[in-house]
């Protein structure tokens, strides 16, 4: 199975609300990704996150990693209709690669 | 310019035919990796280069080659095209580290195999 697993696979806002996604992997991790993808092009880097931090912000995307229950969450505040894309986790696993998650879909209706 | 580019963009073939696709990078990243992505799912690693003279295979390489011709290109071939090898194929690229730093990725090259 993947290493990371994005939880939920899809979710459906309104504009203005926020949007909390989240991922858990099974090993241990140097750093832990995020990207966004809109559809059917190239993924877009978002935000890294060290295994000695427990949160970074970048903008209005707020993400947070919990080592000990191999868990890590991406949150968007005051989602935008331009926010509406595929997110995915990425872990760094041995030989200094990324394992990508299987994504969450996010719609904001506007 | 973008800074990551594929070609070709789509592209179609037929059952058993060769083909190449190809990924060039101005970003100057000694790092370069091949990845699929299936309709639904995640990306999954093809192979992968950490400089000009070093090839590696991930977790998805068989039917697939590749060939690290400079530190700007980085070609991916299907020696023998099937139907299930139809998917979207990413190039990116990184930073030399000891960790993974962030991915710079291509637009993709649409693959169908009829």
């Amino acid at each position: 199975s993947q290493q990371g697993e994005e939880d939920p696979q899809a979710l459906s806002i309104q504009e203005g609300e926020n949007a909390t996604m989240n991922c858990s992997y099974k090993t241990s991790i140097n750093n832990l990704q995020w990207y966004r993808q809109n559809s059917g092009r190239g993924l877009v880097h978002l935000i890294l996150i060290r295994s000695n931090e427990r949160e970074k912000h970048s903008g209005r995307l707020r993400v947070t990693l919990d080592t000990s229950k191999k868990s890590s969450s991406l949150l968007i505040t005051a989602s935008r209709a331009a926010d509406t894309a595929s997110y995915f986790c990425a872990t760094e696993t041995s030989g200094s690669r990324l394992t990508f998650g299987e994504g969450t879909q996010l719609t904001v209706n506007p | 310019d973008a800074d990551v580019t594929q070609t070709p963009r789509n592209r179609i073939t037929k059952t058993g035919k060769r083909i190449m696709l190809e990924c060039s990078q101005t970003k100057g990243h000694d790092r370069m990796y091949w990845y699929r992505q299936d309709p639904g799912l995640g990306l999954r690693l093809i192979y992968y280069s950490f400089d000009v003279k070093d090839i590696n295979k991930g977790e998805i390489s068989d039917g697939y080659s590749v060939s690290r011709q400079a530190q700007a290109k980085f070609s991916l071939s299907l020696e023998s095209a099937i139907p299930n090898q139809t998917a979207l194929y990413f190039c990116a690229t990184s930073a030399s580290g000891t960790f993974a730093y962030e991915q710079y990725f291509g637009p993709g090259t649409r693959l169908t195999v009829t």
